[in-house]
């Protein structure tokens, strides 16, 4: 079965620009998360999102936003884009938030 | 709050050596520990995990790791090492409430030279 697909795979934005990246997960898997990874931070939680809800966030500014969609597909905004946000965004999905998660190839977003 | 430390940001073994990534956890409940292996420009992949049932876990590519409560640690090992080894590895802790995010450690790259 396909795996988690994340689009784009990579993304340069400048300063001050909003950014939108998706997230289809496997099918059947209701529960979606987003973490970011940076060398400096590491691999931190954002938000997840299960049947449309968020269910847990992380703790990042407002500027980060995320919705899901009844087909599961989710969406991360980030608005007001500042160079720290340059980072790789990743996406994993499972079943109900179990302990099996799923990790998309990620979006490379670069700041300029 | 869980925690993870993996020791070690770079370890570098010869083709064929013990591989052993360790990883200590912090957890105010029975915690499920998990490796996972990132590739470069790659996601992450689930190496194997640990979820209260035997404390020895076997997981891909011949990877196991052994969960010992009263070190606090959940250490990766594989007995000869491959040059596809080389990649980045990380920890993570997780308490099972079916919205708990993991918590991942800040990871250890792993160097294999012929």
């Amino acid at each position: 079965k396909a795996g988690v697909t994340q689009t784009p795979r990579y993304l340069i934005k400048t300063r001050g620009q909003q950014v939108t990246l998706s997230c289809s997960p496997i099918s059947g898997h209701r529960s979606v998360s987003w973490y970011q990874q940076t060398p400096g931070q590491g691999l931190q939680f954002l938000f997840e999102y299960f049947s449309e809800t968020q269910r847990n966030k992380g703790n990042f500014p407002g500027r980060f936003s995320g919705r899901q969609f009844s087909n599961s597909r989710s969406e991360m905004n980030v608005s007001t884009l500042e160079l720290g946000d340059s980072a790789l965004y990743l996406c994993a999905s499972s079943l109900d938030g179990d302990l099996e998660a799923f990790f998309g190839q990620g979006t490379r977003l670069t700041v300029v | 709050a869980q925690s993870v430390t993996q020791l070690g940001s770079h370890v570098s073994v010869s083709e064929g050596a013990l591989v052993l990534l360790r990883c200590n956890y912090s957890s105010s409940v029975p915690p499920y520990l998990f490796w996972y292996v990132q590739y470069p420009n790659q996601g992450l992949q689930l190496l194997l995990k640990y979820t209260s049932a035997a404390t020895l876990v076997k997981g891909i590519n011949g990877f196991e790791a052994e969960f010992k409560k009263s070190e606090t640690s959940f250490h990766l090992t594989k007995p000869s090492a491959h040059m596809s080894d080389a990649a980045e590895y990380f920890c993570a802790v997780s308490v099972y409430s079916g919205n708990t995010p993991l918590v991942f450690g800040k990871g250890t790259r792993l160097s294999v030279i012929a």
